[in-house]
């Protein structure tokens, strides 16, 4: 059974703090890793897929890394508006579209 | 171009009752799935739906049921409501039926179970 662990579950940060978020996962034959942001009470928006270990993303403040074992999300010098629940999920072989979540790291950025 | 759509945003029913949520996909995307997220979880997985047929299902009882039309917009259906169904549930769409490079969320349908 897949399963996907972030943590940690919540982190407050100050303006400009730098820090990871961690997705550590269990899949059998995996086919992209997904990072997405949420905010409250809305859908997740789409942030990354990474496929292979060693594949890096980056997108303004944010970089995700893959390992064969985990993936990290990278907030460098985060503002306010990064404040949010970061998601990862993981899609397995031969399984369609079907992702499996991990229970999300909900981040705080203080002014 | 428009995103996913849902509707309707919010809805408040009674144990026992049927519901019908609503999805529209992006403008060319043929593949839709459904996830139920309960407050301070991760979603999970219900159902993908590919050029009308079903291509997954997670662990839901058979209460839950959906389909999907020849626009590519589909309807999750949840009968015989129970408490424990109350949550967000999202739909989303992408251009392929597996492997996927992106998949677009919706902003959800929020459903109160009393």
């Amino acid at each position: 059974e897949d399963q996907v662990t972030q943590s940690p579950e919540a982190l407050r940060l100050q303006e400009g703090e730098s820090s990871s978020l961690n997705c550590s996962y269990t899949v059998s034959g995996l086919r992209g890793l997904f990072w997405y942001r949420q905010d409250p009470g809305k859908g997740p928006e789409f942030l990354f897929t990474l496929y292979s270990a060693g594949e890096e993303k980056e997108k303004e403040r944010l970089k995700a890394t893959l390992t064969k074992k985990e993936s990290f999300l990278h907030i460098t010098a985060p503002k306010p508006e990064d404040s949010a629940t970061y998601l990862c999920a993981v899609r397995r072989n031969n399984a369609g579209n079907m992702l499996t979540f991990g229970g999300g790291t909900r981040l705080m950025v203080k002014p | 171009d428009a995103g996913v759509t849902q509707s309707p945003t919010h809805l408040i029913k009674t144990r026992g009752q049927h519901v019908t949520l609503r999805c529209s996909p992006i403008s060319g995307h043929k593949s839709v799935s459904w996830y139920q997220q309960v407050l301070g979880q991760g979603p999970q997985f219900i159902f993908q739906y590919y050029e009308k047929e079903e291509r997954g299902r997670g662990n839901f009882p058979d209460r839950f049921s959906a389909r999907q039309f020849p626009n590519y917009s589909s309807e999750l259906n949840v009968n015989a409501l129970l408490l424990g169904d109350s949550a967000l549930y999202l739909c989303a769409s992408s251009h392929r039926g597996d492997y996927a490079y992106e998949q677009y969320f919706g902003p959800g349908t929020r459903l109160t179970v009393t």
